[in-house]
């Protein structure tokens, strides 16, 4: 199992700044997942993060609007730059064991842009 | 591409009865693994179930169990028993070549 704290837990952040959220794994992990989850819907995958290269996007999100930092095994951070009331979502950080096996969670992060 | 339709928005039940949720998928994929996935209003997702496609036997966990029907892509969640906790957005998801999709969700009440 893997035990996931993310940071901040939410946040009301002003149109056209950028916000920061942080994750943390109490193990090593190859892979870190980003997904948003807009209000009422299901998860998207934004990138997928790997420690020592640039993370995957995919399609429809781009590195300039949510740069990604892997900086080693056990952490990640998302940036969502830029934002407009439609970044408003929650978003949550996510690993796994390898293909196949159980995904766990942050507790993600709502984010509200004004 | 994988998709994954959960095609109940909602679903309610009454508390210690029984409860289908639904889900259909669709994969390119001969080797992918199935899920469903339990998120509480603490926003936590929680594993509930997991299946894997070559296996023909249905996964039992506990009150939950699944039917699996893999000629017709489908994948329901049974849960028996239905307790208070169980009060979720229950979201089915595919697991094809290292990526996960997830269905739209289905938000389960339970009825005291």
């Amino acid at each position: 199992s893997a035990v996931i704290s993310q940071k901040p837990s939410r946040d009301i952040c002003q149109r056209g700044t950028s916000l920061t959220i942080q994750c943390q794994v109490d193990s090593q992990v190859t892979m870190m997942f980003w997904y948003r989850q807009q209000p009422g819907q299901s998860l998207t995958l934004i990138a997928t993060a790997n420690q020592g290269s640039e993370a995957t996007y995919e399609s429809g999100f781009v590195i300039d609007k949510f740069p990604i930092s892997r900086p080693n095994l056990t952490f990640s951070t998302l940036t969502v730059s830029n934002m407009s009331p439609e970044d408003s979502s929650i978003y949550l950080c996510s690993v796994d064991n390898g293909r196949g096996t159980e995904a766990f969670f942050g507790q993600g992060t709502r984010l509200t842009v004004v | 591409a994988q998709t994954v339709t959960q095609s109940q928005p909602e679903m309610s039940v009454q508390e210690a009865e029984t409860v289908t949720l639904s889900c259909t998928y669709d994969t390119s994929e001969s080797d992918y693994y199935l899920f469903w996935y339990k998120q509480p209003p603490s926003r936590q997702m929680i594993l509930v179930i997991r299946q894997e496609a070559y296996k023909q036997q249905n996964a039992t966990e506990n009150r939950f169990s699944v039917n699996f029907q893999k000629a017709a892509k489908s994948f329901s969640l049974k849960i028996s028993d239905s307790q208070l906790g169980d009060a979720a957005m229950y979201f089915c998801a595919c697991e094809g070549a290292q990526k996960l999709v997830f269905g739209q969700g289905t938000r389960l009440t339970i009825n005291p």
